[in-house]
């Protein structure tokens, strides 16, 4: 029963655009959602966070929006840069975090 | 600020043999969890301490891992008999307090069962 959904388990994107990755969620009973960044051979590192009664935070080039009647949750990076070239997982929870299966995300020079 | 050590990096053993890792946390991070990656998925929640006490165990094969945070600091996972089906990245992760999601993971173990 997996809880957290990335439904894209890759994306390209050119240099200087906007990347977009989206996560789907079916428990509504959780405080926090979160971003967090994996580089190869490294563990994740958190990138951004958002508390259940919120519905958009900016942190620089990165933003997270929380759309809760839909269960939905996107990372908008703008402009990107070839150094966001990694693996983005969503995660939320409470006491302890459910992690997604991750979207690649490869930003082209 | 140090961060989250792991040893070792890379272990392969075979099937049925055992297997310990060890963590050593951000300092004055109370919160402890040792997630394992499966390749392809996203990390998944082992165990989690407070000081020396578990919190949450509910996902940890009880049969055939367990671990321990003694005295509050250092944290060892151990597999005895290892399955083909652990050969996973074990993550371990530190945080000031629970409830908080801003955790900082170590570089991880990389299992392979043979």
């Amino acid at each position: 029963d997996q809880q957290v959904k990335q439904n894209s388990p890759s994306l390209s994107v050119q240099e200087g655009r906007i990347s977009i990755l989206n996560c789907d969620y079916t428990n509504s009973m959780f405080d926090y959602f979160l971003w967090y960044k994996k580089y190869p051979a490294e563990g994740p590192t958190f990138l951004i966070s958002i508390s259940s009664i919120k519905d958009k935070n900016e942190d620089g080039r990165f933003t997270v929006f929380l759309n809760k009647s839909a269960k939905h949750l996107s990372l908008h990076i703008v402009p990107s840069q070839p150094g966001d070239s990694a693996v983005y997982f969503c995660a939320y929870g409470g006491q302890n975090f459910v992690f997604g299966p991750g979207t690649r995300l490869s930003v082209l020079p | 600020e140090a961060g989250v050590a792991q040893s070792p990096r890379y272990k392969i053993i075979e099937k049925r043999q055992s297997v310990a890792f060890w963590c050593n946390p951000i300092s004055g991070h109370a919160t402890l969890y040792w997630y394992q990656q499966i390749l392809g998925q996203g990390p998944k929640l082992l165990i989690q301490f407070q000081n020396n006490g578990v919190v949450d165990d509910s996902q940890l094969p009880k049969d055939r891992f367990s671990a321990e945070r003694l005295k509050g600091v250092d944290s060892t996972l151990k597999i005895q008999p290892a399955k083909l089906e652990d050969s996973a990245v074990y993550l371990c992760a530190s945080s000031l307090r629970q409830g908080w999601g801003g955790y900082t993971f170590g570089s991880g173990t990389r299992l392979t069962v043979v």
